[in-house]
């Protein structure tokens, strides 16, 4: 199946600093979105993007779906921003029907 | 909107029992699919409704676990015998299947999931 490989694994940063996120596709995709999940455990839509450039707010994303990665942006960090971000994505065809293959995840903690 | 909605939220269980967790996808959605997320396995896809078809069931673990979705509304995930390997959070997610442009289109909402514990 599509590997999905996310980098860094554990991120720590300084309130106030960007970061930028890395996801790495093994397949060309349909569908690619950006979760964030809260210490709470919710999972929190961020994108959906299987090409091109987003922005929304302090965040943004790029996903080059013909060199089979994407980044998200997170910029003027927040301690509301920890939590692990997650990469899933659908194989591109006719049999993944939705089917999403995520990530582990990159865990960020933001410090006051 | 309300947006998915799962019950219970929380589950505590001796092996042995059955359990039953329930989804509530969002109105008008026709894609329905079950996750479990493990320190160990991360987050995996068990299965997932078109329309309320079963349309892949190969993540489901073993025999032990069954879905249903009688109607458009609700589904149920139903672990019998339960084991203490299967504690983990369960999350729901629903999304409208639909074509946009050159490509399909699926936006994936999750629920709040249900932990789920067995002792």
């Amino acid at each position: 199946g599509i590997q999905v490989e996310q980098s860094p694994p554990d991120l720590i940063l300084q309130e106030g600093a960007n970061s930028t996120l890395r996801c790495n596709f093994s397949d060309s995709v349909n569908n690619l979105q950006w979760f964030h999940q809260n210490p709470w455990g919710q999972l929190i839509n961020l994108f959906y993007i299987p090409s091109g450039t987003k922005q929304n707010g302090r965040l943004s994303a790029t996903t080059v779906a013909t060199e089979r990665y994407s980044l998200l942006y997170i910029s003027s960090s927040q301690t509301t921003d920890s939590g692990v971000y997650f990469c899933a994505v659908e194989l591109a065809g006719g049999t993944s029907y939705g089917k999403l293959t995520f990530g582990q995840g990159t865990i960020l903690t933001v410090h006051p | 909107d309300a947006g998915v909605i799962q019950s219970p939220r929380h589950e505590v269980t001796e092996m042995g029992q059955e359990v039953t967790l329930r989804c509530k996808p969002i109105s008008g959605h026709n894609s329905l699919f079950w996750y479990r997320q493990t320190m160990m396995r991360g987050l995996e896809l068990l299965i997932y409704f078109n329309n309320n078809v079963p349309i892949d069931d190969s993540g489901m673990p073993e025999d032990r676990f069954s879905a249903k979705m009688p109607n458009a509304s609700f589904s149920t995930l139903k672990i019998q015998p339960s084991e203490p390997r299967d504690s983990a959070v369960y999350f729901c997610a629903s999304s409208l299947a639909l074509y946009a442009g050159t490509g399909r289109y699926y936006e994936q909402y999750f629920g709040p999931g249900t932990r789920l514990t067995v002792t």
